[in-house]
């Protein structure tokens, strides 16, 4: 099955300053790549996705990578402000033992947990 | 169109007991997964419901652990005879489509004294 590493566990910026998360997915057939944010107690907010058919994708500024060739993708975010502190996890959607082989299981990494000190 | 709905939102159990969390869906969305979220950790895949219907269930324990989805009303996954192992966050999400976007519940925080 799938399997998803996620680095690193922790990381600590100055506001204003850039935070980058990279993490790995194993599975070539997983095509779709989204980037959840979870505040403490909270459900887990989707702020960015990717999917295989695109190398990068930007919202403001927030903005993923992917490189298929080497099975990874990263989350950049510029800027950072001291709202932008909880835990991110990444994922990959790959095939599940139901419906026809079709992508929809969702593996998650483990998380980083970014602090942005004012 | 309200988000993904799951209650109760925190529920307290000793052992021996059952638990029963409830997912309501966003509307027009007829996927459901569920998934369990230990401390200090990330999510992990339960199971992959549609109406009527469990697709996959291969993220569940084969014992004790049951979900459904029943043509009228949420899904529900239910925890019998629960173990202080069983404490976790459970998020239930859906999709429109399958291959599509997961927008997940607040979650039930599941205590076993």
């Amino acid at each position: 099955g799938e399997n998803v590493e996620q680095h690193p566990s922790t990381l600590s910026v100055q506001e204003g300053d850039s935070a980058v998360i990279k993490c790995t997915y194993s599975d070539s057939a997983s095509n779709y790549f989204p980037w959840y944010k979870q505040e403490l107690g909270k459900r887990p907010q989707l702020i960015i996705d990717i999917r295989s058919n695109v190398g990068e994708k930007k919202d403001q500024r927030i903005a993923v990578t992917l490189n298929k060739t080497a099975k990874h993708f990263s989350l950049h975010i510029t800027e950072t402000q001291p709202e932008d502190s909880a835990v991110y996890f990444c994922a990959a959607i790959s095939r599940g033992g139901g419906s026809g082989g079709s992508n929809y299981k969702l593996t998650f990494g483990k998380g980083t947990l970014l602090t942005v000190n004012p | 169109n309200a988000g993904v709905m799951q209650n109760p939102r925190h529920l307290v159990r000793r052992r021996g007991q059952e638990a029963r969390l409830r997912c309501s869906p966003m509307k027009g969305h007829s996927h459901v997964y569920w998934y369990r979220q230990l401390p200090e950790e990330g999510l992990k895949f339960m199971v992959y419901l549609q109406k009527e219907n469990i697709i996959d269930e291969s993220g569940m324990p084969k014992e004790r652990f049951s979900a459904e989805f029943p043509k009228e009303g949420p899904s529900i996954l239910r925890i019998q005879q629960v173990v202080r192992g069983d404490s976790a966050a459970y998020f239930c999400a859906s999709s429109p489509t399958l291959e599509d976007t997961q927008y997940f519940g607040p979650g039930t925080r599941l205590t076993v004294l």
